[in-house]
C-alpha cells in the first residue's frame, strides 16, 4: 500500500516564526489533504490538494504530484497553531486515506 | 451549516455491552468512512461505504459492524465491546472517495 512520511516529527517555533512541513508519499494518489488536530482532538480540514498551490490566510500548501511530495507552510506563526498536522493521501481501490505519523507544532509565546 | 455529526462524543462502557455510535451527514455525500485513531498507531480504517446499502471492510473491521440504510447515516456497531476497543473513533464523509473528505468531532470510548 502507500506509504506516507512526514517531516519533521516534531518542531518547536518561537511565535512569528514561519515553518514549512513535508509530506512524502510513495505512489500516485488522486487525493491528498492536510489536516490539523487540536487539543480537542478534533480534525479540522486545512487543504485538499491532490496538486497545484493553495493559499488560505497565513497557511499555503503545494504538492508537486510528479515528484510525489507536499508541502505546507505557516507563516507568522501564533500559539493557536500548536497541536498534530497530519498528511493523508488516497488512491481508489482501497478507498481509504493513509495518514502520516504527523507533525507535532508546539508554538511558544 | 454542512456538517458531520457522531454522537455520543464520550463514552465509557464495560466489556461485553453492545453499544452504537452514529453518525450523520448533511451534505448528501455517497462516501462515508470510519477510522480509529490510536497513539503510536495512527489513524486507521474500520469500515466505508461508497453509496447507500454497499459497505466493505478497512483495515480493522474485526469486532466491529456497520450498516447504510440511508445515505445521510452511517452507524458503528460494537456488538460486544473489549478493551482493546477503547480509542478515538472518527466518522468522514466525501462526494465520493477521491474528492475532500470531512470529519466528525470524535467519540472518544473507554471499554472496561
Amino acid at each position: 500500500g502507500i506509504q506516507v512520511e512526514q517531516s519533521p516529527p516534531d518542531l518547536i517555533l518561537q511565535e512569528g516564526a514561519n515553518s514549512t512541513l513535508r509530506c512524502n508519499f510513495s505512489d500516485s494518489v488522486n487525493n491528498l489533504q492536510w489536516f490539523h488536530q487540536n487539543p480537542w482532538g478534533q480534525l479540522i480540514n486545512l487543504f485538499y490538494i491532490p496538486s497545484g498551490t493553495k493559499q488560505n490566510g497565513r497557511l499555503s500548501a503545494t504538492t508537486v504530484a510528479t515528484e510525489r511530495y507536499s508541502l505546507l507552510y505557516i507563516s507568522s506563526s501564533q500559539t493557536t497553531d500548536s497541536g498534530v498536522y497530519f498528511c493523508a493521501v488516497g488512491r481508489g481501490p482501497p478507498r481509504k486515506l493513509v495518514f502520516g505519523a504527523g507533525t507535532i507544532l508546539r508554538v511558544k509565546s | 451549516e454542512a456538517q458531520v455529526t457522531q454522537n455520543p462524543r464520550y463514552l465509557i462502557t464495560v466489556t461485553g455491552k453492545k453499544l452504537t455510535v452514529t453518525c450523520s451527514q448533511n451534505m448528501n455525500h455517497e462516501y462515508m468512512s470510519w477510522y480509529r485513531q490510536d497513539p503510536g498507531l495512527g489513524l486507521r480504517q474500520i469500515y466505508y461505504s461508497m453509496n447507500v446499502e454497499v459497505t466493505d471492510k478497512g483495515d480493522v473491521p474485526e469486532g466491529y459492524k456497520v450498516s447504510r440504510k440511508e445515505k445521510r447515516n452511517f452507524p458503528l456497531i460494537l456488538e460486544s465491546p473489549s478493551p482493546n476497543q477503547t480509542s478515538l473513533y472518527f466518522c468522514a464523509s466525501s462526494l465520493y472517495f477521491a474528492n475532500e473528505q470531512f470529519f466528525g468531532p470524535g467519540t472518544r470510548l473507554t471499554v472496561l
